[in-house]
Parts: C-alpha cells; structure tokens; sequence
C-alpha cells in the first residue's frame, strides 16, 4: 500500500515562473491537507480538500497561490509569478473519510516537495 | 485559539541517556486530538502517535512513551535509552476537528550523540 506520494521531490524556479506541486493521496483517503514549513520554523497549515471541494483555505495566501483536487487525478498546489519567500518545503497529507470503515482522522505526510526560488 | 508550545528548541544528550521532549497545548475544546510527528534529517514527516482527549492513559512503544496530563495541557514524549538514529526534528501538533487542520508546534531538535 503505496503512501503518500508527491512530486517533484526538488523544485528550482526563478522569480515569476509558476510552481506547480503534486499530491497523490494514499489509497482509498479522499481528503487532503497541504502544509507549508519555512526555513527555520514550523508547519503552517496551508489547505484542505476534498475531492472537488476546498473545505479550508484560512492558510493559504490570499494572492498568487491556488489549490485543487480534481475527481481523478492528483492534488495541485500552483503558486504563480513566485518570489524568493516562496522558497520552503511543501507537504501534503492525506486522511480517509470519516465515512470509511475503520476511520481514522491521522494525517499521513508524503515526502515533501522542496522549493527554491532563485 | 489554539496554541501547541515546544519550548526546548535544540536537545543534546548521549547515546543511552532518556530525554523527554516537553509540549504544552492550549485550547478552549473539549474535544480535540494530540499528535506527535518526527522529522529525520531526510527530510519526510513520520507519524507516531494520536491521541484524543478523553483518552489519558499513557502509552508504551518499544522504547517511546507518551504522558498526556489534561490538568496541566501537556502531552509529553520520552525515549527511553536513546540511540544516534532517534536524532531528528520531533513535532507536536493539535487537531480540533476531524477532518480539521493540524496545528504545530516549533519542534524539538533531538541530537543524540555516540
């Protein structure tokens, strides 16, 4: 049972491309939550989806940054016109829903996508 | 609002010392969930324990346990008999929902030398 996977594991941009990072949920969990962790501090909580619905964006910048996770496929944090504070790692994690037999609310964290922004 | 405090930012011990790793949570639920995390130095977030709130029993896993203290907000991890390889970046966290966000503390960085 694969975990959670994310790619690209190392991403490189220069101000004002666009980044766009991967999730792909363990299987059978249908909820995702996209974090964030700067150089020298913690975990913010970025967004959390579900399939086709976002159920909480309070952490997400109000510009440039957008996030999905369409009915097939995987989740997308896109980030446009990035600058060099958007340089951090990014973590998915994903949950089953609580509809599902043997529901647990564990987030289980992919591997992270590390972001440098030149 | 909710808060999860990691004071010890940096721990150094020995190989073979037991260390505990401290955090202090702050909330206003009555439901909520605790987590602890580990951060190894490659970098992936690995997943070692939840607990909710109505559950103050203290775990034992191998050589990690966990005491979770309503009466003082505190849900804290000791190793017991360290090695090099418990040498990582320890998180706590807090959930308030089901479903809901995790809300981190700082991390510990756990050093254990030979």
């Amino acid at each position: 049972n694969a975990g959670v996977m994310q790619n690209p594991r190392h991403l490189v941009r220069r101000r004002g491309q666009e980044a766009r990072l991967r999730c792909s949920p363990m299987k059978g969990h249908s909820h995702v939550y996209w974090y964030r962790q700067l150089p020298e501090e913690g975990l913010k909580f970025m967004v959390y989806l579900q399939k086709e619905n976002i159920i909480d964006e309070s952490g997400m910048p109000k510009e440039r940054f957008s996030a999905e996770f369409p009915k097939e496929g995987p989740s997308i944090l896109r980030i446009q016109q990035v600058v060099r504070g958007d340089s951090a790692a990014y973590f998915c994690a994903s949950s089953p829903s609580p509809r599902s037999q043997g529901y647990t609310d564990t987030q289980y964290f992919g591997p992270g996508t590390r972001l440098t922004v030149l | 609002a909710q808060k999860v405090t990691q004071a010890q930012t940096e721990i150094s011990v020995v190989e073979k010392e037991d260390v505990t790793l401290d955090c202090v949570y702050e909330t206003r639920d009555t439901t909520y969930y605790l987590f602890w995390y580990k951060q190894p130095p490659s970098g992936e977030l690995v997943f070692l324990i939840r607990r909710n709130s109505f559950d103050e029993q203290n775990e034992i896993s191998g050589r990690y346990s966990w005491n979770f203290q309503k009466s003082t907000s505190s849900f804290n991890f000791t190793i017991t008999a360290s090695q090099v390889v418990d040498s990582a970046v320890y998180f706590c966290a807090l959930k308030i929902n089901q479903g809901g966000k995790l809300i981190f503390g700082q991390g510990t960085e756990l050093s254990v030398k030979p």
